[in-house]
């Protein structure tokens, strides 16, 4: 079975730091999804990592994938408000038919 | 605009009554996914479905019930023996099982 965990859970911060929120999953994945939500709302999709070493950046989010260490990466530049929400990171198993969620990393960036 | 639907925003069940909640999707997407997520917790898949016709449980899809019969359309019903329902319930699509989904808007369901 596979499973998904994210840490931290909670992250409060401060507007200008950086952060690192981890995603890690127990089997063989060939693909990898960052999403975000905002309170009360429906999943946004962010990045979408498919292979061993793929990095992904928007804006001041960059998402990078190791898949020999199983390890998913949602790395916060210079944080700001706007970025406050919950994020979540999902598994596929490979050749697998659906995702597995992690628990969601709830953001909070404080001016 | 091209997307998902779900109807309706909220609802209330009573005891021992079904509820249906609706997801209906123009994005021509064949696989179709419902999710319920509780209070500070991740998703939950209770069924999905790859194609018309055809779905196949999730983890958690005791007292649900689902039905596929049009591309467009998978509706999700909350039974009477599912004891704790109030969530809040997410439909999502994509193209096909490897490729990114996409999510409605969402249900709340409540108990009376």
């Amino acid at each position: 079975e596979l499973k998904v965990e994210q840490n931290p859970l909670f992250l409060s911060m401060q507007e200008g730091k950086n952060y690192t929120i981890y995603c890690n999953y127990s089997t063989t994945s060939d693909r990898l999804y960052w999403y975000r939500q905002d309170p009360g709302k429906s999943l946004e999709s962010l990045f979408v990592l498919l292979s061993n070493g793929a990095v992904k950046q928007e804006g001041r989010l960059m998402a990078s994938l190791d898949t020999k260490a199983r390890l998913s990466t949602l790395h916060i530049t210079a944080a700001v408000h706007d970025l406050s929400a919950t994020y979540f990171c999902a598994v596929r198993e490979t050749s697998g038919s659906r995702l597995t969620f992690g628990e969601g990393t709830q953001l909070t960036v404080n001016p | 605009d091209g997307g998902i639907t779900q109807s309706p925003k909220y609802l209330f069940r009573k005891e021992g009554q079904n509820v249906t909640l609706s997801c209906e999707q123009n994005l021509n997407h064949d696989a179709m996914y419902w999710y319920r997520q509780d209070p500070g917790q991740g998703l939950r898949l209770i069924y999905y479905s790859q194609i018309v016709n055809d779905f196949q449980k999730g983890d958690i899809a005791e007292g649900y019930s689902v039905s596929r019969e049009k591309k467009e359309s998978f509706p999700l019903t909350v039974t009477s023996a599912q004891k704790n329902p109030t969530a809040f319930y997410l439909c999502a699509s994509s193209i096909s099982v490897d490729q990114p989904q996409h999510f409605g808007d969402g249900t709340r369901l409540s108990i009376l």
